[in-house]
């Protein structure tokens, strides 16, 4: 099966303006999970869909949201991006009790 | 929330060196992963074990549930071992899709 994957791989922005990454998990897989890595925070869980609901939501605020459409791909968005959003987002897909497997990460640089 | 400990937090190894990473988690847990980080971000999946031994070639993990740690064990190191791994966990009663991080072991393995 083809792995988890995220799109695009970089990105560079300025402040103020949004973004939308993109991430198609494992064929089968239901449950797609969202994460923030930065140098001085680590990995921070951001929010988590299945069957296209929000089910889990992290401590970030309301500039980040996400949706799941029905084949399971997930999008986020970041809206009014600041300094501090630069990091590597990383996404995982899951199903049943196996783990999750991440994608290769989109790195946005904000400037 | 679950506090997830990783130590030690940088190990430098000769190649064909023995290493034993540990990793304390404040509660009980649902899943427990471990993950090897290259050096292009993409988090690479090693264990799934919410409790027991496992076992893949040259790594192998034992978690305790009951003492709430885990170990991952990586014999004859080799320079391709270099990377960070993180400790990764579930909590009892999540929603779904949320796992809390440790900050992660970086590792060295010298030629």
């Amino acid at each position: 099966k083809a792995g988890v994957t995220q799109t695009p791989r970089y990105l560079i922005k300025t402040r103020g303006q949004q973004v939308t990454l993109s991430c198609s998990p494992i064929s089968g897989h239901r449950s797609v999970s969202w994460y923030q890595q930065t140098p001085g925070q680590g990995l921070q869980f951001l929010f988590e869909y299945f069957s296209e609901t929000q089910r889990n939501k992290g401590n970030f605020p309301g500039r980040f949201s996400g949706r799941q459409f029905s084949n399971s791909r997930s999008e986020m968005n970041v809206s009014t991006l600041e300094l501090g959003d630069s990091a590597l987002y990383l996404c995982a897909s899951s199903f049943g009790q196996v783990g999750q497997y991440f994608g290769p990460g989109t790195r946005l640089t904000v400037l | 929330g679950i506090q997830v400990e990783q130590s030690p937090p940088d190990l430098i190894l000769q190649e064909g060196a023995n290493s034993t990473l540990r990793c304390n988690f404040s509660d009980s847990v649902n899943n427990l992963q471990w993950f090897h980080q290259n050096p292009w971000g993409q988090l690479i999946n090693l264990f799934y074990i919410p409790s027991g031994t496992k076992q893949n070639g040259r790594l192998s993990a034992t978690t305790v549930a009951t003492e709430r740690y885990s170990l991952l064990y990586i014999s004859s190191s080799q320079t391709t071992d270099s990377g960070v791994y993180f400790c990764a966990v579930e909590g009892l009663g999540n929603q779904g899709g949320k796992l809390i991080f440790g900050q992660g072991t970086e590792l060295s393995v010298k030629p």
